[in-house]
């Protein structure tokens, strides 16, 4: 298995509602990553999991909170998001943080109404 | 700091050979990626550059100098379905930062 899973492919939500988004990977990557891209912009950074610990936190608000359940495992929860957190939800792992290769997962389409 | 420069849009022939280039300041240096992105998808690995030099990998190929913080992507034998976002990407002492990317159109 040589992927990066994602579910759900598109979410719609309310400003109220609490939704998660789950990453999968059976690679044995030990650093997994989100990331958001909004339409046109690159991918930016948002958190980052090395061996099921969170050693990244790039300033994210906390309606997003992420969560590595285990080694092959990354879950995104959201809760009371905005509608400019509407975006492409990018996962991504590597078999270990400095090594040469970052698979992405094929991303969520999130829409916030 | 990081800062990774590429240009906006290029367009180029099918058939033919294009240079998409990248210049990059950063703190500290552990690797330089490409990702083709076609727009609603997410970005797909290319290549990956730690040493100076050329890296070739069929129809693509990455070049590395660290002493200039440069790199290209050179893509032969244009195809249309090459028609996507090219993403340069660089790893620091913080996580890997992309550029803007640059949007390539190939046409007939």
């Amino acid at each position: 298995d040589t992927e990066v899973t994602q579910t759900p492919k598109h979410l719609v939500m309310g400003m109220t509602n609490k939704k998660s988004l789950k990453c999968e990977q059976h690679m044995g990557h030990r650093a997994m990553y989100w990331y958001k891209q909004k339409a046109k912009k690159p991918p930016e950074l948002m958190f980052v999991y090395s061996y099921e610990k969170l050693s990244i936190n790039e300033s994210v608000p906390s309606r997003f909170s992420p969560e590595c359940p285990n080694s092959s495992l990354l879950n995104l929860h959201l809760h009371a998001l905005q509608p400019e957190d509407s975006a492409l939800y990018l996962c991504a792992s590597r078999p270990r943080t400095g090594t040469n290769e970052q698979f992405f997962g094929p991303g969520t389409r999130l829409t916030v109404l | 700091g990081q800062n990774i420069d590429q240009p906006t849009e290029m367009t180029a022939t099918e058939g033919a050979i294009v240079q998409i280039n990248c210049t990059y300041q950063t703190s500290g240096f552990n690797g330089l990626f490409w990702y083709q992105q076609h727009a609603g998808e997410a970005p797909t690995f290319l290549s990956y550059n730690v040493l100076d030099g050329l890296e070739e990998k069929g129809r693509f190929s990455s070049f590395l100098s660290r002493s200039k913080g440069y790199s290209y992507l050179l893509l032969k034998e244009l195809q249309m379905k090459d028609s996507a976002s090219y993403l340069c990407a660089v790893e620091g002492n913080t996580p890997l930062v992309f550029g803007k990317g640059t949007r390539l159109s190939v046409i007939a």
